[in-house]
Parts: structure tokens; C-alpha cells; sequence
């Protein structure tokens, strides 16, 4: 299972808004609706910030979304704040016969 | 409150097997639903999904790197180790392992990882 594709980057100046795509393919992201995101603050454990598809866990901020279109499911984060600057990552569970798991290569998101 | 905590060698020489534990508190390994996962991280690369083990001692790994793997629990010490056998320089990165959570089949929590370094 390959990968789903994140840009490598994105940037947004405090209190704007950024969308973060992943694509993937009708194997993964478009047949499941098991779409979480990760926000990972390098040198810090990952936080799950997003799952299925467009569901917050307790304590994140409604100023993370998602949602998904087809093969592509999309992170926005609104009214950009310094703390947000990490990397992003998609992960889409793929189940087929196996449990499998694919992640995206990741986002830096920069706050200018 | 749940945590998770890795540990093993920071260097290992190729074709080596690697062994790393993941020491966690804060659930059961013996509740039905519940996972513990691993996931790698190469330098600048992107997170790759490695192998889980179910309460049941279900066992799941990732098609590429089936041969390689091994993941076992211990019930009684909260933990679980991850085996890799025939280590190779491309192996090296960040380990983490994560629990997963059995309703939105994400990894909601993780270690911080431990930093594996593999010499030629």
C-alpha cells in the first residue's frame, strides 16, 4: 500500500486559514471513512487531532476540521495560531483482509 | 490517563535483529477492543505503519515488512515488544508505538518514540 500525498508544505499568517490535503486512492481514502490526522510537534509524541473523517477528540479546538472528497480528505485549520506550526499527517486505515494503515508524508505547516 | 513509553538500543549494526519495548500505563492489554501499534518514522520521511497486537493476541503487520517482524505482549508487565530482524541502514528512524482506539480505529495515543540508528 502506497503512501498518500500531502504537499510538503504549507504556510499561513496568525488568525488566517490552511487547508492541508491528503490523496490517496480508491483503495484507501476513497473507500473508508477511517481518515484521522496528527499533528506532531517534533521531538513531542504525535497528537491525534482529527478522525474519522471529520471528528474531534475531546480538549482539540474547533479551529481543526475535516472532510473528504473522493480520494482526497483535507485538514483546515482556522484562525492560525503560532502554536499550530508543526508537521500534519493524514492516515488512512485500509482493511481489506488485514488490518493495514497508510499515512500521508507529512505537512510543515509554518505560521508566518 | 494513558501513556506510552519506548525503549530499546539507539544503535544496531546491519543484519542484526532489533528489539524495542513499548512500556505503557493507563489501560489493559487484556480489554477486549484494545490495540497497541507501532509506526516508524525515517529521517524526513514519512510515518509507516509497522505491525499491531490485539488483546486477543491478534497479530497484524505490514505486508512489506512481514518477514521480518515479530510483535509480542505481556499482559502483566503492560508491555509489548517489537522485533525486526536483519537490520539494514534504511531502518533507521523514530519508533512509536501508539494505542489504538477501537471505535474510530485511530492511534489516539503515543509514545514519543526512541531513535534507532543502524550502522553498515
Amino acid at each position: 500500500q502506497s503512501a498518500l500525498t500531502q504537499p510538503p508544505s504549507a504556510s499561513g499568517s496568525p488568525g488566517q486559514s490552511v487547508t492541508i490535503s491528503c490523496t490517496g486512492t480508491s483503495s484507501d481514502i476513497g473507500n473508508y471513512n477511517y481518515i484521522s490526522w496528527y499533528q506532531h510537534h517534533p521531538g513531542k509524541a504525535p497528537k491525534l487531532i482529527i478522525y474519522a473523517v471529520a471528528k474531534r477528540p475531546s480538549g482539540v479546538p474547533d479551529r481543526f476540521s475535516g472532510s473528504k472528497s473522493g480520494s482526497t480528505a483535507s485538514l483546515t485549520v482556522s484562525g492560525l495560531q503560532a502554536d499550530d506550526e508543526a508537521d500534519y499527517y493524514c492516515s488512512a486505515y485500509v482493511g481489506n483482509n488485514n488490518f493495514e494503515w497508510v499515512f500521508g508524508g507529512g505537512t510543515k505547516l509554518t505560521v508566518l | 490517563q494513558i501513556t506510552l513509553k519506548e525503549s530499546g538500543p539507539t544503535l544496531v549494526k546491519s543484519t542484526q535483529t532489533l528489539t524495542l519495548t513499548c512500556t505503557f500505563s493507563g489501560f489493559s492489554l487484556s480489554t477486549s477492543g484494545v490495540g497497541v501499534g507501532w509506526i516508524r518514522q525515517p529521517p524526513g520521511k514519512a510515518l509507516e505503519w509497522l505491525a499491531i497486537i490485539f488483546w486477543d493476541d491478534d497479530k497484524r503487520y505490514s505486508p512489506s515488512l512481514k518477514s521480518r517482524l515479530t510483535v509480542a505482549k505481556d499482559t502483566s508487565k503492560n508491555q509489548v515488544v517489537l522485533t525486526m530482524t536483519n537490520m539494514d541502514p534504511v531502518d533507521t528512524g523514530t519508533y512509536f508505538c501508539a494505542h489504538r482506539d477501537w471505535i474510530s480505529l485511530s492511534f489516539d495515543y503515543w509514545g514519543l518514540g526512541t531513535r534507532v540508528a543502524v550502522s553498515s
